[in-house]
C-alpha cells in the first residue's frame, strides 16, 4: 500500500519570498514521487518527478524537490514566488518507475500568493 | 500535436441514470487511466486500460466500467448514478509503463 500526506491544506506567501510545500509519503516499494500543479479550470501539469536517480530534482518554473528517504519526505520548494504560481499542488506517489501505473494523490495544498 | 482531450466538458444527470464519458489520448500514447476528483480533494484512481483490457483498478465499485478502442481512445461508464458520483473526471494517457501520465482538462459531472 502507498499513501501521501500533504501537511498543509493552504500556504500563503508574499510575492518574491520562498515557497515550501510539505509532503510525506508511505510506500512498501521503492517509490516514484511526483508533484503536479492544477490551475483553476485547467488540467493537471507535471512539475517534476523523482525516480531513484538524483535525490534533488529540478522541475519546471523554478521549482525543485528533495527526496529524503530517512524522513520519508518529498518537499517542494521555490526560491521566489510569482503571482502565476497561485494554484493547487498535489504530491503523488507511484510504485512504477515512470509513473504510468495508477497514481496515488495527496489531498492537495492550495498556494496563495500575496502581492 | 493535440494533448489529451475529453468530452463532454460538463454534464448534468439524475440519480439512477447512466453516463458515458470519452477520452482521446495524446498522440503516440497507448495507455489510458481514469481518475475521479471530488470537490476539494485530490484525484482518485479508478482504472487503467492498455491493449483494450483493464490492467489495474482502484477501489471503485463495478458500477464504474470502461472500454478502450483499437485507436486507444477510451470510455468511462457509470451506472446507477448516485449523488456522490458528482465530481471532475480526469483522463490521463501515457506511453507504456515507463513514462509519466498526461492529463486532460476533465469532465465535470453533476448528479441531481
Amino acid at each position: 500500500a502507498q499513501s501521501v500526506t500533504q501537511l498543509d491544506s493552504h500556504v500563503s506567501v508574499s510575492e518574491g519570498t520562498p515557497v515550501l510545500l510539505r509532503c510525506n509519503y508511505s510506500s512498501s516499494y521503492s517509490p516514484s514521487l511526483f508533484w503536479y500543479v492544477q490551475h483553476p479550470n485547467k488540467g493537471l501539469q507535471l512539475l517534476l518527478k523523482y525516480t531513484s536517480a538524483a535525490t534533488l530534482v529540478k522541475g519546471i518554473n523554478g521549482f525543485e524537490a528533495e527526496f529524503k528517504k530517512s524522513e520519508t519526505s518529498f518537499h517542494l520548494t521555490k526560491p521566489s514566488a510569482h503571482m502565476s504560481d497561485a494554484a493547487e499542488y498535489f504530491c503523488v506517489v507511484s510504485h512504477s518507475g515512470g509513473g504510468a501505473d495508477g497514481l496515488t494523490f495527496g489531498k492537495g495544498t492550495h498556494l496563495i500568493i500575496q502581492p | 500535436d493535440a494533448g489529451v482531450t475529453q468530452s463532454p466538458t460538463h454534464l448534468i444527470k439524475t440519480r439512477g441514470q447512466q453516463v458515458t464519458l470519452r477520452c482521446s489520448p495524446k498522440s503516440g500514447h497507448d495507455t489510458v487511466s481514469w481518475y475521479q476528483q471530488a470537490l476539494g480533494q485530490g484525484p482518485q484512481f479508478i482504472f487503467q486500460y492498455y491493449e483494450e483490457e483493464e490492467r489495474q483498478r482502484g477501489n471503485f465499485p463495478d458500477r464504474f466500467s470502461g472500454h478502450q478502442y483499437p485507436n486507444y481512445s477510451s470510455e468511462l461508464n457509470v451506472n446507477a448514478l448516485l449523488l456522490g458520483d458528482s465530481a471532475l473526471y480526469l483522463c490521463a494517457s501515457s506511453r507504456d509503463r515507463l513514462y509519466e501520465q498526461y492529463f486532460g482538462p476533465g469532465t465535470r459531472l453533476t448528479v441531481t
